[in-house]
């Protein structure tokens, strides 16, 4: 029974270039969340989906990101325009839509922006 | 809006000796309380979480917390340390209804000395 799955680990890209990341909940989970790990602080909510659609998205940039999850495949956590700020670790973690409040995280991706 | 306060960013305790980590929150109801541990270059594991009944929770590894209302408190406690203890431990409160409101604190590193 795989846990959530995050790729790639790891992610290096240029000032202006795009970011994907990728994620597969775990099997039955229908609820997806992202969040933000800026070096030495906690994690930062960012959005929170399910099936095709987006639920709550009040902790998303309101430029240059967006998230979705679509009906078949993992959700994407796209990042346009990458900037040095976005250097992070994104975590995503998935729920059964009975239980928000259990949420399991996956190995999270580290971006770095150069 | 919750908030999560964790006042200890590093602690370092012998092995052997007991622990205790310190959460404070702020929300107007009873939230959900978690504890959460990050190995280095991990995700997040979920230690044991609160909502309702026995104040004092037992989660995995050993550990436990102690919800105190009056305090606004959720401290971490584990008796007797182990090396493979040493991690970082964040705290979380959040709400689930409609929106996703998981908010985790800034995080303790422990480090555990021989």
């Amino acid at each position: 029974n795989a846990g959530v799955m995050q790729n790639p680990r790891h992610l290096v890209r240029r000032r202006g270039q795009e970011a994907r990341l990728r994620c597969s909940p775990m099997k039955g989970h229908s609820h997806v969340y992202w969040y933000r790990q800026l070096p030495e602080e906690g994690l930062k909510f960012m959005v929170y989906l399910q099936k095709e659609n987006i639920i709550d998205e009040s902790g998303m940039p309101k430029e240059r990101f967006s998230a979705e999850f679509p009906k078949e495949g993992p959700s994407i956590l796209r990042i346009q325009q990458v900037v040095r700020g976005d250097s992070a670790a994104y975590f995503c973690a998935s729920s059964p839509w009975t239980a928000q409040e259990t949420q399991y995280f996956g190995p999270g991706t580290r971006l770095l922006v150069l | 809006a919750q908030s999560v306060t964790q006042p200890d960013i590093h602690i370092t305790v012998s092995e052997g000796a007991s622990l205790e980590l310190r959460c404070n929150y702020s929300y107007g109801a009873t939230p959900y309380l978690f504890w959460y541990v990050q190995s280095p270059g991990q995700g997040l594991q979920l230690l044991l979480k609160y909502f309702s009944g026995d104040t004092l929770v037992q989660g995995i590894k050993g550990f436990e917390a102690e919800f105190k209302r009056s305090q606004s408190s959720f401290n971490l406690r584990k008796p007797s340390v182990h090396w493979s203890d040493a991690a970082e431990y964040f705290c979380a409160v959040g709400a689930f209804s409609q929106n996703n409101d998981m908010r985790f604190g800034a995080g303790t590193r422990l480090t555990v000395k021989p």
